[in-house]
């Protein structure tokens, strides 16, 4: 069974800071990878899709790499911004499946 | 374009009645889920659709019930509620599955059972 783990839970950074929530999963087998975030009392919001036979994908000042061999996602923020304050769940997909990790709360402070 | 939405957004029940939480997307997806997400705990697959009349189980069924007569609703149906199924539930959908297709979510709906 497909294992998602998403360290650390939470993390608090200074603006304009760059940093890296990671993400790792145990079976190489997926489709795709994506990085959703998460307001509080709101619904996920997919920010980056990587398909399996891609290393990284970019948006904006957000970059997420992935390694599929090792079993880990990385997602780079640069430049944070208090904005950028919520939660952010990687999610592996198996084809009719996704499994999600538990989170990294972010809190970027002014 | 409304996308995924889910009424109600909040419900108490008490133990042992029931309910059923409403899905609709509007974007001709074929790919329907529901998800559970318990604090601490990450979201969990409760079943899933891939077409009208097709569903399939998840990771935790037990206690659901789910229908896809039409491309566009897939309602979850809660029998005999019960505390272990306080939680938020999201509903999601995708255009066929495919590996370069996001997930799109719902707003969810704060379920207690007391």
């Amino acid at each position: 069974k497909q294992e998602v783990t998403q360290i650390p839970a939470a993390l608090s950074v200074p603006e304009g800071e760059n940093l890296v929530l990671n993400c790792s999963f145990t079976d190489s087998a997926i489709y795709n990878l994506q990085w959703f975030r998460q307001d509080p009392g709101k619904g996920l919001t997919s920010l980056l899709l990587i398909q399996s036979s891609q290393r990284e994908q970019t948006s904006g000042r957000l970059n997420a790499s992935l390694d599929k061999s090792s079993g880990r996602s990385t997602l780079y923020i640069a430049a944070s911004q208090p904005g950028d304050s919520a939660t952010y769940l990687c999610a592996v997909s198996t084809g009719n499946q996704f499994y999600f990790g538990t989170g990294t709360s972010l809190t970027v402070i002014p | 374009n409304a996308g995924v939405t889910q009424t109600p957004k909040f419900r108490i029940l008490k133990i042992g009645q029931s309910m059923t939480l409403q899905c609709a997307q509007d974007m001709n997806h074929n790919y329907m889920y529901w998800y559970r997400q318990d604090p601490g705990m990450g979201l969990k697959l409760i079943y899933y659709s891939v077409g009208a009349g097709i569903t399939d189980k998840g990771e935790v069924p037990n206690g659901y019930n789910v229908s896809r007569s039409t491309t566009e609703d897939f309602p979850l149906r809660l029998e005999l509620a019960a505390p272990s199924q306080t939680s938020v539930y999201f509903c999601a959908s995708s255009p066929s599955g495919g590996a370069n297709e996001k997930l799109f979510f719902g707003s969810g709906t704060q379920l207690s059972v007391l």
